[in-house]
């Protein structure tokens, strides 16, 4: 069936490092690849995301990048601040339809 | 806000009793999705509707069933209640239909069952 892993299940950093966060999917059909964020008690929220027919996404302190061949694809957080700390989702999916999700990464970025 | 409202947000109640969460997607979004996130658990599908159709079907649970009603709310039921249901659901609401596939989601539904 359709299944995303996600590695590292926690990953601790120290504020002003980068933190990297990496996923392999199954279905090659995806053409859509998102990353969620979810605070503490909140919902999740959507801070990147990157389509098939790109190679690497960048916005600001965020950067996704996508190998199709390998089925990877890697979130990268460059300069970490205390409030990036939460839990994040990779995801895959095709447009318009359901997002099958990984089981997340606890990031702690301590100050 | 996402512009998604989902009622109520938290509910307790106990074993075997059946419960409806309620959904109202964003403006204009078409497709509703519903999510189950129990304690340090990832996000499980559960089911997608498309503009009042079933569209995609995960592992959802013969127990639980869901319906998108022509002013496009959705509805899930959960019946004969185990304490293993007691999770976080979520919906979520987009545009679909081959349009974009980012994802708006609600605050929740946290379910407790005793």
């Amino acid at each position: 069936g359709e299944n995303v892993e996600q590695h590292p299940s926690t990953l601790s950093v120290q504020e002003g490092d980068s933190a990297v966060i990496k996923c392999t999917y199954s279905d090659s059909a995806s053409n859509y690849f998102p990353w969620y964020k979810q605070e503490l008690g909140k919902r999740p929220q959507l801070i990147i995301d990157i389509r098939s027919n790109v190679g690497e996404k960048k916005d600001q302190r965020i950067a996704v990048t996508l190998n199709k061949t390998a089925k990877h694809f890697s979130l990268h957080i460059t300069e970490t601040q205390p409030e990036d700390s939460a839990v994040y989702f990779c995801a895959f999916g095709e447009y318009g339809n359901k997002l099958v999700f990984g089981a997340g990464t606890i990031l702690r970025v301590k100050s | 806000d996402s512009g998604v409202t989902q009622t109520p947000k938290h509910l307790i109640t106990a074993t075997g009793q059946r419960v409806t969460l309620r959904c109202s997607p964003r403006s204009g979004d078409l497709s509703v999705y519903w999510y189950q996130q129990s304690l340090d658990q990832g996000l499980q599908f559960l089911i997608q509707y498309y503009n009042g159709e079933e569209r995609a079907k995960g592992n959802i649970l013969e127990r639980f069933s869901a319906q998108q009603f022509p002013d496009l709310h959705s509805e899930l039921n959960l019946s004969s209640l185990e304490l293993g249901d007691s999770a976080l659901y979520f919906c979520a609401s987009s545009i679909g239909g081959g349009n974009t596939g980012e994802l708006f989601f609600g605050e929740g539904s946290r379910l407790t069952v005793l």
